[in-house]
Order: C-alpha cells, then sequence, then structure tokens
C-alpha cells in the first residue's frame, strides 16, 4: 500500500507563480487536510474535506485553494506564491468512520517561494 | 479556540534512560481525542500512541506510554528504555470529533526535540 502520497517532494517558485501540490491516497479514507509546517511551529490546518465535493477552511486558509473531485484525490492550489508561503506541507487523510482513528501523513513537499 | 502547550522546546536523555514529555492542551470539550506524533529527520510524521478522553486508562504501546490526566488537561508521554532511534521531534495533538460544526483536523503543539545521548 502506498498509503498517502504527495507530490512533488521540493519545489521552488518566484513570488506571483500558480503551482498545485498533489497528494492521492489509495485507503478509500473520506477525510483529508492540507497542513503547513513552519519552523518551530506545529502544523497548522489550511483545508479540510470531509468527503468528495465537500471542502472547508483551516486555522490559516489565506492564498490557498482546494478541491475534492474524487475519494482519493486532494490537490492544494497556490494561486499567487508569496515568499510567506515557504514551508513544509503535508497532506493527511483518516476514516470517516471510528472518531480515534489517526491521521495518516504523506511524506511532506518543501517548497520555496523566491 | 484549543490550543495544545509543549513547555520543553527540547530534552536529552541518555540512552536506555527514561524521558517524560509534557503536554497541556485547552479546551472546552469533553469529548476529544489526544495524540502523539513523532517526526525524524526525514520529517514524516509517525503515529506514536493516542488516547480517548472517554476512557480513564492510560494508553500504551511497547516502551510508549502516556500520563492523561483530563481533569488538569495535562497529557504527557513516557518513553522507557530509550534507543537511538528514538531521537525525533516529538508533537502532542489534539482533535474533537467531526460533527459538522468545526474542523476536522489536529491542533498541534509546538513541538520537543527529543535527543538520546549514547
Amino acid at each position: 500500500n502506498a498509503g498517502v502520497t504527495q507530490t512533488p517532494k521540493f519545489q521552488v517558485l518566484k513570488t506571483g507563480q500558480s503551482m498545485t501540490l498533489q497528494c492521492a491516497q489509495d485507503m478509500n479514507h473520506e477525510y483529508m487536510s492540507w497542513y503547513r509546517q513552519d519552523p518551530g511551529m506545529g502544523l497548522r490546518l489550511i483545508h479540510y474535506s470531509v468527503g468528495a465535493g465537500i471542502t472547508d477552511q483551516g486555522e490559516v486558509p489565506n492564498g490557498y485553494n482546494v478541491s475534492r473531485s474524487t475519494t482519493e484525490d486532494f490537490p492544494l492550489r497556490l494561486l499567487s506564491a508569496a515568499p510567506s508561503q515557504t514551508s513544509v506541507y503535508f497532506c493527511a487523510s483518516r476514516p470517516g468512520t471510528g472518531g480515534n482513528q489517526p491521521q495518516h501523513f504523506g511524506d511532506g513537499t518543501r517548497l520555496s517561494i523566491l | 479556540a484549543q490550543t495544545v502547550t509543549q513547555s520543553q522546546p527540547e530534552m536529552s536523555v541518555q540512552e536506555a534512560e527514561t524521558v517524560t514529555l509534557s503536554c497541556t492542551y485547552d479546551t472546552s470539550e469533553s469529548d476529544y481525542y489526544l495524540f502523539w506524533y513523532k517526526q525524524p529527520p526525514s520529517r514524516q510524521m509517525i503515529l506514536v500512541i493516542r488516547q480517548e478522553a472517554y476512557k480513564q486508562q492510560n494508553a500504551t504501546e511497547n516502551r510508549f506510554s502516556v500520563n492523561f490526566q483530563k481533569a488538569a488537561k495535562s497529557f504527557s508521554l513516557k518513553i522507557s528504555d530509550s534507543q537511538l532511534g528514538d531521537a525525533a521531534m516529538y508533537f502532542c495533538a489534539y482533535r474533537i470529533p467531526y460533527s459538522g460544526g468545526g474542523a476536522d483536523g489536529l491542533t498541534f503543539g509546538k513541538g520537543t526535540h527529543l535527543i538520546i545521548q549514547p
């Protein structure tokens, strides 16, 4: 099982560019989410989805867009990259049933905005 | 808003010794879940242990155990017989059951960097 797969692993962008971070899971998990991790900080929730066609904002949603057209995929879009979005991004998924089920994380994408 | 506090930015322990990492949280909810995640230099997020707030019994997973004090809103992690492979960042995290009224996601502390001295 691949689990949660994030691509790319590393990316460098120029200010103002747009890009999409990909996230796919093969565990048939209903719930998916995106986090960012900055130095000295824990992970912070950007956006989440509780099923195909259903998305909502987390703690730090500004500058990011998401959509969920399938159960498997949950891409994160940066519309106009800013240096403040330099961070490591993690995608996670968990089953929709069983409230104590933990999030399973991808390996992260390190994004640098110049 | 819920907050999670890890008051120890860094801890150091001798190999084979026992170490306890602290975590406190602030919430008005009575039903929630608590987790400890380990992040080695590879930056993977690895689940160490979880605890349901409605369970009085402390969770254990091999050398890892927790001391869950619900009234004090405390959730510490004890690592027994520390091994070199335990060296990592450790994050405490909190989540409420998703019911449509709030976000489905984890609230993390800032982490504790655990160093294992050989």
